[in-house]
Parts: C-alpha cells; sequence; structure tokens
C-alpha cells in the first residue's frame, strides 16, 4: 500500500541554519504530496503542497520539490527561527482522497 | 471563516467505558477524517466521511466506529476503551479530492485511566 517514510526527529538546529528533512513515499499512480506542521498544542497545519511531478511548493521560506524519479518531497529552508520549533509531517493524497501521514520530524532551533 | 471545531478538548474515561467524540467541519467541507495520533505511533488514519458515507477506513478494531451527518458533522465513538486509546483524536475536513487540503481541528485529548 501507499505509504510515507520521513527522516527520524528530534532534529535540533541552531538559529539561521540550513534546513533539509528528508521525505519518500511509496505510491501507486500519481500522488499529491504536502508539507504538515504541527505547533505545541494545536492542530496540524498545511504548510504546502505539490500536486504533480517537478512542481515546487514553497511557504514561509520553505520549499519542497516532487521528485518522481527519486519518490522524494524534501523540506528545505536557508535560515530556520526559533518559532519553526515544531513538528513536521510529509504526507500524500492518492486518488481515493485518504491522506496518508508520515510519522513526523521534531525540529528544535536553538537561539 | 470558522475553522474546524472539535469537542470535548479534553476527556478522560475509565477502562472499559464508551466516548463519542465530535467534529464540526469547515461549512462547505464534505469530507471528514479522522485521526489517532500517539507519540509511539505518530499520525494514523481512522476513517473517512464523504457526504455521510464512509469512504476509507483504517486498520483499527471495530471498537473505533463513526458517522457523519447530513449537515456534514461527524462524530467518533470508540467503545470498551482501553488504556491504549489514549491518544490525541485529530479531525479533518476538506472540500475533498486528490489535491484538496485537509483543515485540521486542535483535537480532543482522550485520556483513559
Amino acid at each position: 500500500g501507499n505509504s510515507v517514510t520521513q527522516m527520524e526527529g528530534p532534529v535540533t538546529l541552531s538559529e539561521e541554519a540550513f534546513l533539509t528533512i528528508n521525505c519518500t513515499y511509496t505510491a501507486t499512480g500519481y500522488p499529491s504530496l504536502f508539507w504538515y506542521v504541527q505547533y505545541p498544542g494545536e492542530g496540524l497545519q498545511l504548510l504546502l503542497k505539490a500536486t504533480k511531478a517537478d512542481d515546487k511548493g514553497s511557504n514561509k521560506g520553505f520549499e519542497a520539490t516532487y521528485r518522481k524519479e527519486t519518490t522524494s518531497f524534501h523540506l528545505e529552508k536557508g535560515s530556520v527561527q526559533v518559532s519553526d520549533s515544531a513538528v513536521y509531517f510529509c504526507a500524500l493524497s492518492d486518488r481515493d482522497d485518504k491522506i496518508i501521514f508520515g510519522k513526523g520530524t521534531r525540529l528544535h532551533i536553538l537561539p | 471563516k470558522a475553522g474546524v471545531t472539535q469537542t470535548p478538548r479534553y476527556l478522560i474515561k475509565t477502562r472499559g467505558q464508551q466516548v463519542t467524540l465530535s467534529c464540526s467541519p469547515i461549512s462547505g467541507h464534505r469530507s471528514v477524517s479522522w485521526y489517532q495520533q500517539t507519540p509511539g505511533q505518530g499520525l494514523q488514519f481512522l476513517f473517512e466521511y464523504f457526504s455521510e458515507t464512509q469512504r476509507n477506513k483504517g486498520n483499527f478494531p471495530g471498537r473505533f466506529s463513526g458517522r457523519q451527518f447530513s449537515n456534514s458533522r461527524s462524530e467518533m465513538n470508540v467503545s470498551t476503551l482501553e488504556l491504549g486509546d489514549s491518544a490525541l483524536y485529530l479531525c479533518a475536513s476538506s472540500l475533498g479530492g486528490k489535491v484538496a487540503e485537509a483543515f485540521f481541528g486542535q483535537g480532543t485529548r482522550l485520556t483513559v485511566v
């Protein structure tokens, strides 16, 4: 079945460091891909998405490119801030409209 | 517009009891999904309803059930609660469709003692 694998956390970085959180997926067909973020005490919210191969999603300085050849959707940010500390989830939506999430990666940014 | 509303926010129940959680989706959204979030298992899909019909179901025992009403509001029921059912239960609504964004509520924190 369809699945999402993302790097285990926690990831700890200093402010202004470069961030990469790896995500790979297994799916039949052409899923849509998402990154969601969960801040402490809150539900998930969409960070960015890409709906077809080579699309780049971007928001709040974060980017991810839909790579069909490597079945990946890695999240990147050039300079992280303390306020980016949260849990990040990679996800895909398949043709049944079901969203499948990775296990999440906790990110800690130190001032 | 109002977001996804889940009630109650917190709940404490005893083993063997049953519980009903409620989710009011964003107006106009016909798809409602439920997830269980625990530190060990992450986010696990429970089921999804669209226009009052269950379209998808995750790998949970039959003690977990749900329904959706004609106004798209959804309820989730867990019977014969076990300690392992303690978790954050999240509801998400969307317009439906592969590219549709899911909007999440803040969740219901269930503690089984």
